[in-house]
């Protein structure tokens, strides 16, 4: 069973910086794209930005370009978001999901971020 | 930029009837890229259908998908209680993704 579990997300202040995790099980990791994407409070989804299986090309929404930044570890089974120069518009829940063909077929429960002074 | 327009943007309905749900590209898109998710109260959102018509697995037969070009529609054919959520389309291309505002479909 595919099992993504993300963490790191808490209350920031506007400019500050934050790295979310994902931890990965139930499926070969690094035969797959990786994606983040975001929900804020009582709003729709967003993607936010994607990495392929070896990590060597990314993605990003162009709101996040230059701030934000995907990376992942296939040993450790891991996906990672470094969000620096943070916004309070950034403030949102911060779901990893398993990105197959542009389709995002499994997903975590979530992380949540508050960018707030 | 391609834009992603659902409608209604709130559906309100019974169990037992049918539920069409509209997905509108601002410029034709392929059908392969073309999805739908469903997201209840405090969940994240499930994968229901891929290639605007594939259903995802596990997913009942009584949610369908169908469409080409700008116009897409995902249909339940009779709800169940469980089917009251919020529902998204969703495109994909090379360097973007994008998603529909959503759809609330709520109980009458």
């Amino acid at each position: 069973e595919v099992q993504l579990v993300e963490s790191g997300g808490g209350l920031v202040q506007p400019g500050g910086s934050l790295r979310l995790s994902c931890a990965a099980s139930g499926f070969t990791f690094r035969s797959y794209w990786m994606s983040w994407l975001r929900q804020a409070p009582g709003k729709g989804l967003e993607w936010v930005a994607t990495t392929n299986n070896d990590g060597r090309k990314t993605y990003y929404v162009d709101s996040v370009k230059d701030r934000f930044t995907i990376s992942r570890d296939n040993a450790k089974n891991s996906l990672d978001l470094q969000m620096n120069s943070l916004r309070p518009e950034d403030t949102a829940v911060y779901y990893c999901a398993t990105e197959y063909w542009g389709t995002f077929d499994s997903w975590g429960q979530g992380t949540l971020v508050t960018v707030s002074s | 930029e391609i834009v992603l327009t659902q409608s209604p943007g709130t559906l309100s309905l019974s169990p037992g009837e049918r539920a069409t749900l509209s997905c509108r590209a601002s410029q034709s898109v392929s059908s392969s890229y073309l999805a739908w998710y469903q997201q209840k109260p405090g969940q994240a959102p499930r994968l229901l259908i891929s290639g605007a018509s594939t259903r995802a697995t596990g997913i009942p037969d009584r949610f369908s998908g169908s469409g080409s070009g700008t116009g897409f529609t995902l249909t339940i054919s009779r709800l169940e209680p469980a089917d009251f959520a919020v529902y998204y389309c969703q495109h994909y291309d090379t360097s973007r993704r994008t998603f529909g505002q959503g759809t609330k479909l709520e109980i009458k």
